[in-house]
């Protein structure tokens, strides 16, 4: 069956540190992948997505993630957190099932950020 | 441009009530989704329309779960009669098309609490 797991559920950490989210899929298709973002009091918002070519995708605020297809993991990075990146992060593949295309999401992962 | 909408933003409702949410699509988007978050779980697949039509409903809990879109515009999601285990956030995002590189752009939500 097509997942999406996030194994960090919770994580803190202090301004200027480095992020790295786990991301990794199940899914035997083209994959189509995105990082949406959810601040406190706010609707998701996309951050970036990989459909194909450089693996490497640069998105807002910031932020990249890389596709690696050998590890079924689409990473989010950022080299320097802010106090404002505090928010709920989800992975999602847009998987074609059931005869439509629809979003599979992990479980999220909530990032604190520590002034 | 006008972003996804949805009413209301909260609602608490008895075991055994009726509650109908609503979503406003962005103007245009004939492709309209329905999610579900569980607490603590993953947001989930409910359904799909083109327009006015059911793509896919195979995320539909049950029968108890029944949603519209009549004239293509606005859609509603009734639960009718509301559980326990039907608490939790209800997010609608709206697309242009339906391949597996369209964003989905959501809504706020819906957080329904059934006591």
């Amino acid at each position: 069956a097509q997942s999406v797991s996030q194994h960090n559920h919770h994580v803190i950490l202090s301004e200027a540190a480095s992020l790295e989210l786990g991301c990794n899929y199940s899914y035997g298709g083209t994959v189509n992948l995105f990082w949406y973002v959810q601040y406190p009091g706010q609707h998701l918002q996309l951050l970036l997505k990989y459909f194909s070519g450089d693996p490497l995708v640069k998105g807002i605020k910031g932020f990249e993630a890389e596709f690696i297809k050998s590890k079924f993991s689409f990473n989010l990075r950022k080299p320097s957190v802010q106090w404002s990146d505090t928010a709920e992060y989800f992975c999602a593949v847009n998987a074609r099932s059931s005869g439509t295309y629809k979003y599979i999401f992990g479980t999220g992962t909530r990032l604190k950020v520590l002034a | 441009e006008a972003g996804v909408t949805q009413f209301p933003s909260h609602s608490v409702i008895e075991k055994g009530q009726t509650v109908t949410l609503r979503c406003d699509p962005i103007s245009g988007h004939d492709n309209l989704y329905w999610y579900r978050r569980v607490m603590g779980k993953e947001i989930k697949f409910l359904l799909h329309f083109v327009k006015e039509s059911k793509q896919d409903e195979s995320g539909m809990p049950n029968n108890r779960f029944l949603a519209e879109r009549t004239g293509g515009t606005y859609s509603t999601l009734k639960v009718q009669p509301a559980e326990l285990e039907d608490s939790g956030v209800y997010f609608c995002a709206s697309s242009q098309g339906q391949g597996g590189h369209y964003e989905q752009y959501f809504g706020p939500g819906t957080r329904l609490t059934v006591t």
